[in-house]
């Protein structure tokens, strides 16, 4: 597709459980990054991609929290043993290169709650 | 540490002007932006400064002075559809030849009839 694509666009599951987010950025993409934000709240940077490599993993609250990207395209974020504070809006954005002046185009996210 | 303060809410008035303000306390700096969000909606790009200075894009505006750590966004013609959420963000060098985001929490603008 033309731009960055999110699934599932909501998900709902039970406190403990495991979760797969995916993110599909926009072909040609080498920078991929992910974001939280919950409500009413600003951005929280998570981890970027350089490729298939995640040269700043800072962001991740925990070590519940992982990701990977395979073939420089599509990134997976993982969260294990959900908990409730983990509920948010999961957001993914892919830039042409890393770079600080490069625009970050964001897919609709994934709205996450952790019952 | 890294702060990005910006108004949690703002309201003004249809075809009138607003401008939303931005201050930064961050460790280097490379450039700052504004994004907008509608409510549900993902932030799309508006702008980006790097250089002091007045940048103009149709009906929006964004202002940089590098030396008082500010910036605000200038929104003139105000229409209904500009009710959104406005983001900040400042790119910092990080971690060697890496750089950093740091968001703000964003502006509510809500535009009154």
């Amino acid at each position: 597709g033309a731009g960055v694509s999110q699934s599932p666009s909501n998900k709902v599951t039970e406190k403990g459980k495991d979760v797969e987010l995916r993110c599909d950025p926009i072909s040609g993409h080498t920078a991929l990054y992910w974001y939280r934000q919950s409500l009413g709240q600003g951005l929280e940077f998570l981890i970027y991609f350089q490729g298939n490599s995640a040269p700043d993993k800072s962001g991740l609250p925990s070590d519940r929290f992982s990701a990977e990207r395979t073939g420089g395209s599509v990134s997976t974020l993982t969260i294990q043993r959900t908990q409730q504070e983990d509920s948010a809006v999961y957001l993914c954005a892919s830039s042409p290169t890393v770079g600080f002046a490069e625009t970050q185009y964001f897919g609709p996210g994934t709205r996450l709650l952790v019952l | 540490g890294q702060n990005i303060d910006q108004p949690t809410e703002m309201t003004a008035t249809e075809g009138a002007i607003v401008q939303i303000n931005c201050t930064y306390q961050t460790s280097g700096f490379n450039g700052l932006f504004w994004y907008q969000q509608h409510a549900g909606e993902a932030p799309t790009f508006l702008s980006y400064n790097v250089l002091d200075g007045l940048e103009e894009k149709g009906r929006f505006s964004s202002f940089l002075s590098r030396s008082k750590g500010y910036s605000y966004l200038l929104l003139k013609e105000l229409q209904m559809k500009d009710s959104a959420s406005y983001l900040c963000a400042v790119s910092r060098p990080y971690m060697d030849s890496n750089y950093q985001l740091i968001w703000g929490a964003g502006t509510k603008l809500i535009i009154k009839p």
